[in-house]
């Protein structure tokens, strides 16, 4: 099947606990992205990657690095997590290197940061 | 950059009922997707659809490219299409990231 994987889910962690949020896609897709959704701010792009090798900031890069060392996968770091980074998270991926096709969310990943 | 309008905010139908959502954008695009967001939290793209009109069941969308807006249609609404709907578009400028900016969505609760 198809899809964008994300893991974990769900996790509560605590501040300055360094953690990462994997993403896989399945559809060898050259475009992939994080968003995250707050209450209030809508959903904003925090990391793009137009192919291997490649990424660039998007609207909120503060606090989070990424990597595409691989085409498939697109992981999110967050070295030092501080309680504003609690929110729901979503990696995006499409076929076209710009995005300018269909791109698809994985399920989200709710991190919380005490 | 481009600005994205949504309406209604929320809207509250009974079981049966159609609906049509809108989305206004300020320029023009190159991308534009319908999701639907679940309880869960989950993001369901619905259509990909920068111009022209498409059909998946009871929903249907129409993009007007030329006056900048989209709609979204549901007729037969079912329980389960309850939660929120978003347009999301992107535009040619800002370097042509492929960056989705979306509308801050209708919520929609269909009753039984």
């Amino acid at each position: 099947e198809a899809q964008v994987t994300q893991n974990p889910r769900y996790l509560i962690t605590v501040t300055g606990k360094k953690l990462t949020v994997t993403c896989s896609q399945n559809m060898n897709h050259e475009y992939m992205s994080w968003y995250r959704q707050d209450p209030g701010l809508g959903l904003r792009q925090i990391y793009y990657s137009m192919n291997v090798e490649v990424t660039d900031k998007g609207d909120v890069p503060e606090g989070y690095k990424v990597s595409r060392k691989e085409k498939r996968n697109f992981p999110l770091i967050l070295e030092s997590p501080s309680p504003n980074q609690t929110s729901l998270y979503f990696c995006a991926s499409s076929l076209n290197p710009r995005g300018t096709d269909t791109q698809y969310f994985g399920p989200g990943t709710r991190l919380t940061v005490l | 950059g481009i600005q994205v309008e949504q309406s209604p905010p929320d809207l509250i139908l009974q079981e049966g009922a159609n609906s049509t959502l809108r989305c206004n954008f300020s320029d023009s695009v190159n991308n534009l997707q319908w999701f639907h967001q679940n309880p869960w939290g989950q993001l369901i793209n619905l259509f990909y659809i920068p111009s022209g009109t498409k059909q998946n069941g009871r929903l249907s969308a129409t993009t007007v490219a030329t006056e900048r807006y989209s709609l979204l249609y549901i007729s037969s609404s079912q329980t389960t299409d309850s939660g929120v709907y978003f347009c999301a578009v992107s535009g040619y400028g800002s370097g042509n990231t492929g960056k989705l900016i979306f509308g801050q969505g209708t919520t929609l609760q269909v009753k039984p």
